[in-house]
């Protein structure tokens, strides 16, 4: 069965630190990843998606995220985090049936001025 | 930009009320979905849609039910409100067009059954 794991329930960085939230899946096929966030009292917005070809996606609010198929991970990155980027963050993968998306537990993201 | 709206931010309802939840979305779009989200259970998926007047049952349909008669309108439906429903509720949207194809949300309607 596809699942997707995010091993950090809570993050917690300081204004200007790099980021890196970690995303891992588990299915057979070639995966279609997805990151999304969540501010609060908000629906999910996309970041950014992965179906092919460079394993570099770039996103917005200059987010980026690497595919490594060898890991079955899709970590989601940002060199230097600003206050308003405190949120919840949702990786997702596409499951076997045509269009049901499996989405993580969730990383919660907050940032120390 | 792809927008997906919900008829209410809020909504306070009884226990045994019949409640429904709108959603509509402007970009002709094949698929509409209604997740719940609730602390520590991440987004379920309660019911989804790929056609008018077509449905499919998600991970927790139970007490809920779906209806799309337009293609840009999908409503859920609790047919008889029960305090286990108080929740956030997202909308979403996707095109039919490819499995690379994401999903677009809604603000969310915190429902409240008292």
């Amino acid at each position: 069965a596809q699942s997707v794991t995010q091993p950090d329930i809570h993050i917690t960085v300081s204004e200007g630190a790099s980021l890196e939230l970690r995303c891992n899946y588990s299915y057979g096929a070639t995966p279609y990843l997805f990151w999304y966030v969540q501010s609060p009292g908000q629906g999910l917005q996309l970041l950014l998606k992965y179906f092919s070809g460079d394993t570099l996606v770039q996103g917005i609010k200059g987010f980026e995220a690497e595919f490594k198929r060898s890991q079955s991970s899709f970590n989601l990155r940002k060199p230097s985090v600003h206050w308003s980027d405190a949120a919840e963050y949702f990786c997702a993968v596409r499951g076997a049936s045509y269009d049901k998306v499996i989405f993580g537990p969730g990383t919660s993201l907050s940032v120390i001025p | 930009d792809v927008k997906v709206t919900q008829s209410s931010r809020y909504l306070v309802k009884r226990t045994g009320e019949k409640v429904f939840l709108e959603c509509v979305q402007d970009m002709d779009h094949e698929n509409m979905f209604w997740y719940r989200q609730d602390p520590g259970l991440g987004l379920r998926l309660i019911y989804f849609s790929y056609d008018v007047k077509m449905k499919e049952k998600g991970d927790i349909p139970e007490g809920y039910s779906v209806s799309r008669e337009k293609k840009e309108r999908f409503s859920l439906i609790l047919e008889s409100a029960s305090t286990n429903q108080t929740s956030m509720y997202l909308c979403a949207s996707s095109s039919g067009q490819g499995k690379h194809q994401p999903q677009h949300f809604g603000d969310g309607t915190r429902l409240s059954i008292l």
